[in-house]
């Protein structure tokens, strides 16, 4: 059971340059997310996806954009990268707990550096 | 506006300590209340979690404690182990989807041998 997908783990772009980050989850979970991870900034939401063919703003959305392909597949693009987005991407999805509140699963990650 | 206050940002304990993480918070509306540890190159994983209904939650060597009246909630770590060694993070959310869980900044713990 592979959970939830990240690709790629690595990437070092240039100021300017565009990629897209893939997430892909197989738990048939609805709800998908983007999470930053800074250093003494904790995980911060760049956008997430409650369900198929909806998108919606997180804490952090500017310099990104999201499409959600489908139920499994949910992907984040920088279309102008700049130095302030080296970080750590995360990509998450929910589900309900019976005892109340959600259960994230997260990816492995993506780290990214723009010079 | 943080929402969640985390503390100590970094914590060093031996072998068989009792390291303690705390989280305070603002917002009375949060009614759920997890822990996520996260192990170098991984994602967060869920920890425990407990709802305010309770003032205390226990699962193997990991316990929140909860006090509501001063809206603060704690991770205690009994009999602590290296392999403990991960970044922890408390989080806090209301009513609804995950879109609404609020992260504290991480604390990173180091067990010594």
């Amino acid at each position: 059971n592979a959970g939830v997908t990240q690709t790629p783990k690595f990437q070092v772009l240039k100021t300017g340059q565009s990629m897209t980050l893939q997430c892909a989850q197989d738990m048939n979970h609805n709800s998908m997310y983007w999470y930053r991870q800074d250093p003494g900034m904790g995980l911060r939401l760049i956008y997430y996806s409650a369900s198929e063919g909806t998108t919606d703003k997180g804490e952090v959305p500017n310099g990104y954009n999201v499409s959600r392909l489908n139920k499994r597949e949910f992907s984040l693009r920088l279309e102008s990268a700049a130095p302030s987005q080296t970080s750590v991407y995360f990509c998450a999805s929910s589900a309900r707990r019976v005892s109340g509140g959600e259960k994230l699963f997260f990816g492995s990650g993506t780290q990214l550096s723009v010079l | 506006q943080q929402q969640v206050k985390q503390s100590p940002q970094s914590l060093i304990v031996q072998k068989g300590g009792i390291p303690i993480i705390n989280c305070a918070y603002e917002n009375t509306a949060f009614d759920y209340f997890p822990w996520y540890q996260q192990f170098p190159g991984k994602g967060p994983a869920l920890l425990i979690a407990i709802r305010p209904d309770v003032s205390e939650k226990k699962e193997g060597r990991f316990t929140i404690s909860f006090n509501k009246s001063a809206k603060q909630f704690s991770l205690h770590i009994m009999d602590s182990q290296p392999g403990d060694s991960a970044t922890y993070f408390c989080a806090a959310s209301m009513q609804g989807g995950s879109e609404k869980l609020v992260f504290g900044k991480g604390t990173k713990l180091t067990v010594n041998p």
